[in-house]
């Protein structure tokens, strides 16, 4: 699976978007891109994923680039619930047999009141 | 829909000791990982399973570890003669493929194991 590489912390604005990166250079063209985020003490949470397209959920929207080698998780509306590690996963679709999610160290976003 | 299960939440043990955690998936998914967190970093990948068959291990899965699955339902990690560096968070998670469908995983809450 490809290498992604996100900003160690983020701070953001409450009832501001807030906007966080990810690198993934190597992509591949069978691969897609995950978004899952980690409250203290819980297991990671599924937000979005997505491959070519941009695409939009009740949680969050993700925007790929064009030649798939960044993309952006956008929380509209960021609450201090959203406080959290963020990350961004690349990984190659079911039928192709490597079913691991490949986590890195993630973004902590902090959402200031 | 009720979620990944894992139990237990918290496993205090003596070094040596055996433990063994159960995961009980969402009902209906075919699909069951197992993964392993330390402090500061993301999870990391053991093993997983597509109903009752084991299809892939990490190497960080030594032999005393094991996973089952035996009915395809919920899961059982066990660990044997417990080390310092077992001590960490054990994630489940589970997902519904069928074919070629790209399907999340969804997590449990983990257990965390803290060994003495």
């Amino acid at each position: 699976d490809a290498k992604t590489t996100q900003p160690p912390s983020m701070d953001c604005a409450e009832g501001r978007a807030a906007n966080l990166p990810c690198n993934h250079s190597t992509i591949s063209g069978n691969e897609y891109v995950y978004w899952y985020r980690q409250i203290h003490s819980q297991g990671p949470q599924y937000i979005i994923h997505g491959l070519k397209n941009n695409e939009t959920n009740e949680m969050a929207s993700l925007i790929i680039t064009e030649d798939r080698k960044s993309s952006t998780l956008i929380l509209p509306h960021a609450t201090l619930r959203d406080t959290a590690v963020y990350y961004c996963i690349v990984r190659v679709g079911s039928n192709f047999g490597n079913e691991k999610l490949t986590f890195g160290t993630g973004t902590r976003l902090t959402i200031i009141p | 829909d009720t979620g990944v299960s894992q139990n237990p939440r918290h496993k205090i043990t003596k070094r040596g000791q055996n433990v063994t955690f159960r995961c009980d998936p969402i009902s209906e998914h075919n699909r069951l990982y197992w993964y392993r967190q330390t402090l500061g970093q993301g999870p990391e990948f053991l093993t997983y399973f597509q109903n009752e068959a084991q299809l892939e291990k990490s190497r960080l899965l030594s032999d005393r570890f094991s996973a089952e699955r035996p009915k395809g339902s919920f899961s059982t990690l066990e660990i044997q003669r417990t080390e310092q560096g077992d001590s960490a968070m054990y994630l489940c998670a589970s997902s519904k493929n069928i074919g070629q469908e790209n399907q999340p995983q969804h997590f449990g809450d983990g257990t965390r194991l803290s060994i003495l």
